[in-house]
């Protein structure tokens, strides 16, 4: 298994409030992801990274930031959580990205819950 | 824009054999995966086609029409085990994944 750990798990969290996501990954892979997933939707993307301090906006980024001041960790920041954040937010890695094939691999999670 | 078609749920019986159909329109190609998800879990990467024609990897068989924008994954021996979503994603002209909604594959005894 990829050695990706998102934290936390789960969190509950009120309305207007800041929220980050944690992703740290030990396989020195250059490329990070951060997806959220909801029901009826495909995966989609919110931001990603292709190296230290290198980062692009997805197809879904108002509303959240990003940071990746090391090769490992990757934050996912909800700068003031709204309900409509409410969803299961997926970390990603690749060595290369998607080019020749390359597979990304996935974290376990992380349930959020706005309220 | 671009898009993604997946059936949303089909069942089939343990032991026989189910065809989960993708169909894309997107901005370019270059390369289809398939991913499965238990409930709850990350997915997990199953199967990559960039050339037309059918890949085989044990029990689960990827095919690819570039021309037709249309993939299936073909699972035979159906287990109990099985039991999950199935996620169709295309690499488009940038190298961006765009992902399906998902098939939900529901087996029974």
């Amino acid at each position: 298994d990829a050695g990706i750990t998102q934290s936390p798990r789960h969190k509950v969290t009120e309305t207007g409030t800041p929220v980050t996501l944690r992703c740290h990954q030990t396989e020195n892979h250059r490329y990070m992801y951060w997806y959220r997933q909801d029901p009826g939707h495909g995966l989609r993307l919110i931001h990603y990274s292709y190296g230290v301090k290198d980062t692009d906006k997805g197809e879904v980024s108002d509303g959240y930031s990003v940071s990746r001041s090391k090769t490992e960790d990757f934050l996912l920041t909800l700068e003031s959580a709204t309900s409509s954040q409410t969803s299961v937010y997926f970390c990603a890695i690749s060595p290369t990205g998607t080019e020749g094939g390359n597979t990304i691999y996935f974290g376990e999670g992380s349930w959020l819950t706005v309220v | 824009g671009q898009n993604i078609d997946q059936p949303t749920e089909m069942t089939a019986t343990e032991g026989a054999i189910v065809q989960i159909n993708c169909t894309y329109q997107t901005s370019g190609f270059n390369g289809l995966f398939w991913y499965q998800q238990h409930a709850g879990e990350a997915p997990t990467f199953l199967s990559y086609n960039v050339l037309d024609g059918l890949e085989e990897k044990g029990r689960f068989s990827s095919f690819l029409s570039r021309s037709k924008g249309y993939s299936y994954l073909l699972l035979k021996e159906l287990q109990m085990k099985d039991s999950a979503s199935y996620l169709c994603a295309v690499t488009d002209s940038n190298y961006q994944l765009i992902w399906g909604a998902g098939t939900k594959l529901i087996i029974k005894p």
